[in-house]
């Protein structure tokens, strides 16, 4: 059975500070996929990665992928208040299906 | 374009009572997720249906929950007898296609509220 952990569950940082949040999972999988939440709201997808190796950037966000570590990571540079959020990360149980198991999500607070 | 759009928003239902959710999907996108949000586990993959193929069940918490997509777009999810763990957020996705051969990031619809009292 396929498990995704993310770590930490709950950060706190103020602005202007560097962070990561590591996302680990049990099996083989060469996808995986982060998304933002916001309070009340739906998920709104940040990156796709689809191969070891992959690293994707976007704004302040950088996400990378190592397969044979079974890890990902969501790295935060110079954080603003406006990236305050639940993240998650999720991956694919490569069945073709693209059924997504989702990590318990990172609940991030950047204070002013 | 439009987005996922689904219904209704919130829904408040008294134990034993059967509901039904639906989901619009984005036009043309041949797959469709449904996925639930609870505090207690997390987010959930429930069912998935991919055109005209007999649909991926295997998430479905029980017997009482089913789906069905007609004609290839919209889908309803139906919950029979309801209780109060079904309390949750139910969430629709959608993506052009799926297979091995590629990979593309799931739309999600803003959800329904679902409680059960």
């Amino acid at each position: 059975e396929l498990k995704v952990e993310q770590n930490p569950l709950f950060l706190s940082m103020q602005e202007g500070k560097n962070y990561t949040i590591y996302c680990n999972y049990s099996t083989t999988s060469d996808r995986l996929y982060w998304y933002r939440q916001d309070p009340g709201k739906s998920l709104e997808s940040l990156f796709v990665l689809l191969s070891n190796g992959a690293v994707k950037q976007e704004g302040r966000l950088m996400a990378s992928l190592d397969t044979k570590a079974r890890l990902s990571t969501l790295h935060i540079t110079a954080a603003v208040h406006d990236l305050s959020a639940t993240y998650f990360c999720a991956v694919d149980m490569n069945q073709g299906a693209q059924k997504l198991v989702f990590g318990q999500g990172t609940r991030l607070t950047i204070n002013p | 374009g439009a987005g996922v759009s689904q219904s209704p928003s919130n829904k408040v239902t008294e134990k034993g009572k059967d509901v039904e959710l639906r989901c619009d999907p984005i036009s043309g996108h041949t797959a469709l997720y449904w996925y639930r949000q609870s505090l207690g586990q997390g987010l959930e993959f429930l069912i998935y249906f991919q055109g005209n193929s007999a649909p991926d069940k295997s998430g479905l918490p029980s017997d009482r929950f089913s789906a069905e997509r007609t004609g290839g777009s919209v889908s309803t999810l139906t919950i029979q007898r309801t209780q109060q763990e079904d309390s949750a957020v139910y969430l629709c996705a959608s993506t052009p296609t799926s297979g091995s051969s590629g990979a593309y990031e799931q739309y999600f619809g803003p959800g329904t509220r679902l409680t059960v009292t």
